[in-house]
Order: C-alpha cells, then structure tokens, then sequence
C-alpha cells in the first residue's frame, strides 16, 4: 500500500538546537519525495524535493531507499522555522501526504 | 496576480444545503486537485483532473462533484452537506511532465468549510 507516515505530531525545540523531522514511506515503485511547509496564515507551498539535490532555508532531505525514509533536517533551528511539515509521495499524478508535523521553535 | 485563487474563503451552512467552492488557476497548468484537510490537519487528494479530464477520483461520496469548465478551472459541488464535511478544502496545479515543475503543486489558500 501506498503511505507516508510522520510519527511526530508535534516537535517542540529551542532555537539553535537541530530539528528532525521524520518521514517513512511504503511505494512499491520508484519514490518520488517532497517536503511541504505552511507557516501561520499562510498557503501550503513547496519546502524541497529530493531530485533536486538543494538545501532551502537550511534544510536538506536525503532519501534512503534502504530505510525508507526521507527525514527533513536542519542543524540549527531558527524561530521562523515554526511551521506545519508535510511529507509527500508522488503516487501516478498526486501526491499524498502525511499527517504533517508541527515544529515548535522558542527561544 | 495570485496564482491560484480560491472563492470563497470561508463558508458556514447548514445540513443539507448544496454548496460550490471555486477554483481558478493562471499558471498555465494542466493538471488541478481538490484536497481536503480535516480537523487534525490531514491532507487527503478527493480528485485530480488533467487537461479537463478525470483523473483521479479517491473514494469521496458522490455527493462531491468535480467540474472543469476549462483547465484553467476546477470547481467542487457538495450536495447534501452533512457535518462531517467540515473542513478545509485546498485546491492545487501543476504543470504536466515532463515539464521540470510536474509534480510540484501550488495551492489555493484554502477555503474553510463549516457546516452546521
């Protein structure tokens, strides 16, 4: 079956500390993985995507077709990084998503 | 200039009602979505359409109806509200492969459904 799974709800850390966010996903065929961010009233927009290789805002996502996963990191967490994260899967011609994880960040 | 509007923003109405949430796209892209987020902020895909056509039809109650009077278009009926409706509806686009941005999908800002 196809799914993506964020285990985190919710992700609370200090500013300066480093943040990751987890994603695990179960598709049969060849992965094809995003990063998605909604910051407060604000529309959800693309964070990253894994052929791009490219680390935006700081953070960088590697997938690993052996774990399958896709964590989303970045080494210091800033407060404007609070958010709402979405992991995605590109399955035919959609995405489905996550659950999505809360990131919290106060100084 | 936004690129994917959404009308309306917000919309309370009671069971039983039909209701329409509009959407519309100037990115020049071919494929368009409906998801729905629900209250513990889950996104779902209830349908995708590519060019006009029927793509993707996830198993949403028929009393959802899907219509695209133009690519540029994607407009979602509901019949016969029911309170588990409630939520926000977020409509997307995206450029068809093999453009470098097919896959990439840019949202509305979401129109928040309440019914009562």
């Amino acid at each position: 079956a196809q799914r993506v799974t964020q285990p985190e709800k919710l992700l609370s850390v200090f500013k300066g500390a480093p943040v990751e966010l987890k994603c695990n996903y179960s598709y049969s065929g060849s992965p094809e993985l995003f990063w998605y961010v909604q910051y407060s009233r604000q529309r959800l927009q693309l964070l990253l995507r894994h052929i791009s290789r490219e680390s935006i805002k700081g953070f960088t996502a590697d997938l690993n077709k052996g774990e399958t996963s896709f964590h989303l990191k970045k080494p210091f967490a800033q407060e404007e990084d609070s958010a709402m994260y979405y992991c995605a899967l590109r399955t035919g011609t959609a995405l489905i998503f996550g659950k999505g994880t809360t990131l919290s960040v106060s100084s | 200039d936004t690129a994917v509007s959404q009308t309306p923003k917000y919309l309370v109405t009671q069971m039983g009602n039909d209701k329409s949430i509009k959407c519309e796209q100037n990115l020049g892209h071919d494929t368009m979505y409906w998801y729905k987020q629900d209250s513990k902020k889950f996104l779902k895909i209830m349908f995708s359409y590519n060019n006009k056509e029927l793509i993707i039809n996830e198993t949403v109650p028929n009393r959802f109806s899907p219509k695209s009077p133009d690519k540029a278009h994607l407009n979602l009926h509901i019949n016969s509200l029911e309170l588990g409706d409630s939520a926000v509806y977020f409509c997307a686009s995206s450029p068809r492969e093999p453009s470098t941005g097919a896959n990439v999908l840019t949202f509305g800002a979401g129109s928040r459904l309440t019914v009562l």
